[in-house]
């Protein structure tokens, strides 16, 4: 079946660090791809996506390109701030509009 | 205006108890989730309704019953609850199909003691 993996945590960095958070998926078909991030103490936010192949997802400086032929997802980030700590979630859709979870990467960016 | 919410935040029951979470969304979408987030952070999915109809069921026990009273609720009881159901549960919502953004509430703390 569909699946995602991600890199274990917990990934710890000095602000200004640059980030690489792996992800690679198996899936039937062409699923869509998602990275979410949670802050502590709270639900899911969608932090980027991209739904086809050479599709590059960004926002707030992260971005992540939809690679089909190495069927991988991986979130970077330039420079990481303290307010980045949480843990990302990376996602595709399966059917009937379901989404598939990674184990989840907690991030830890120190001052 | 709080988007997708739930309540209770958290939950203190004893095992065997029945008890419900309830979740409203305010933002018109046609589908809604519940999703089980355990001690280590992994996330499952347990149902999906669409408009008001059963669209997913992964695998849960009979114990759990979602019920769709409209398109904006979704709530999930839990019968004769044990120690395992202990967990973070979110409930999301979306507009078909998956590759749109689903929106999370801030989720239910339950804690089966």
């Amino acid at each position: 079946g569909d699946s995602v993996t991600q890199m274990e945590g917990p990934v710890t960095l000095s602000e200004e660090a640059f980030l690489t958070i792996n992800c690679t998926y198996t899936a039937t078909g062409y699923p869509s791809l998602f990275w979410y991030v949670q802050y502590p103490g709270e639900g899911l936010q969608l932090l980027l996506k991209a739904t086809k192949a050479d599709d590059k997802g960004s926002n707030k400086g992260f971005e992540a390109t939809y690679r089909k032929e190495t069927t991988s997802f991986h979130l970077e980030k330039g420079s990481v701030q303290v307010s980045d700590s949480a843990v990302y979630f990376c996602a595709l859709s399966g059917g009937y509009n379901k989404l598939i979870f990674g184990a989840g990467t907690r991030l830890a960016v120190h001052p | 205006d709080t988007a997708v919410s739930q309540t209770p935040k958290y939950l203190v029951t004893q095992m065997g108890n029945d008890k419900s979470i309830k979740c409203e969304q305010n933002l018109g979408h046609d589908t809604m989730y519940w999703y089980k987030q355990d001690s280590k952070k992994f996330l499952k999915i347990m149902f999906s309704y669409n408009n008001k109809e059963l669209i997913i069921n992964e695998t849960v026990p009979n114990r759990f019953s979602p019920k769709s009273p409209d398109k904006a609720h979704l709530n999930l009881h839990i019968n004769s609850l044990e120690l395992g159901d202990s967990a973070v549960y979110f409930c999301a919502s979306s507009q078909a199909p998956a590759m749109d953004e689903q929106y999370f509430g801030p989720g239910t703390r339950l804690t089966v003691t």
